[in-house]
């Protein structure tokens, strides 16, 4: 059964903390992982892995994909309180174009 | 460029009542997708559109819930009878098209369904 878990589940920092959310999955036909921003309802797109070792970047925020261990993390630096949202890991599977979701971590960044 | 629409936005209903969701893609996406975000989860596919054609239907739960998006742009999607388990968000995302590479997916606001 395919399966993406996220860790921690909930997380609690100090505005110009550093963040590393967790992401491991196991799913068969592997093509990519996303990692999507979920403020109030609509998740937002941050960045779509597919090779290992090559980080994406993207102002304060920088993710990497791990193959060889089936994970990903998202680092998040000097958080402001504007990050505070839900943070969703995704896996497209080849051939899909569907997306399977983690039940995602919840960060809030307190003043 | 405008977004996905989702109407309605908020729907509060009795359980064995039958609702309905609707959702108008961006313009010339090929692909829409139907997710249920049960509160605490992560969303969760239920159907997915290319065109007016089905591609994936795999966790419809098919004894109550339906969707059509007859003319290959917008869909709805209906439950009938609804249960206390269905209350949700449910969301509806668009693509440009599911096949070769990955096309990002655009989400909506959301429909928040409580059943009572």
């Amino acid at each position: 059964e395919d399966k993406v878990v996220q860790s921690p589940l909930s997380l609690v920092v100090h505005e110009g903390d550093t963040v590393t959310l967790n992401c491991s999955y196991e799913v068969t036909n592997f093509r990519s992982l996303l990692w999507y921003k979920q403020e109030k309802k609509a998740p937002t797109f941050l960045f779509m892995l597919t090779s290992s070792g090559i980080e994406k970047k993207s102002g304060r925020l920088s993710s990497i994909l791990d193959k060889k261990e089936l994970s990903s993390i998202l680092n998040i630096t000097a958080t402001q309180t504007g990050d505070s949202a839900i943070y969703l890991c995704a896996v497209e599977k080849a051939g899909a174009n569907n997306l399977f979701f983690g039940t995602g971590t919840r960060l809030t960044v307190i003043p | 460029e405008a977004g996905v629409a989702q109407s309605p936005r908020y729907k509060i209903i009795e359980k064995r009542q039958s609702v309905a969701f609707w959702c108008n893609p961006i313009s010339g996406h090929a692909t829409l997708y139907w997710y249920q975000q049960i509160l605490g989860q992560g969303p969760k596919l239920l159907i997915q559109f290319q065109n007016n054609g089905v591609v994936d239907d795999s966790q419809l739960p098919k004894d109550r819930f339906s969707a059509e998006r007859l003319k290959g742009v917008d869909s709805t999607l209906k439950i009938q009878p609804a249960k206390l388990e269905d209350s949700a968000v449910y969301l509806c995302a668009s693509s440009l098209s599911f096949q070769g590479s990955y096309n990002e997916q655009f989400f909506g606001p959301g429909t928040r369904l409580t059943v009572l």
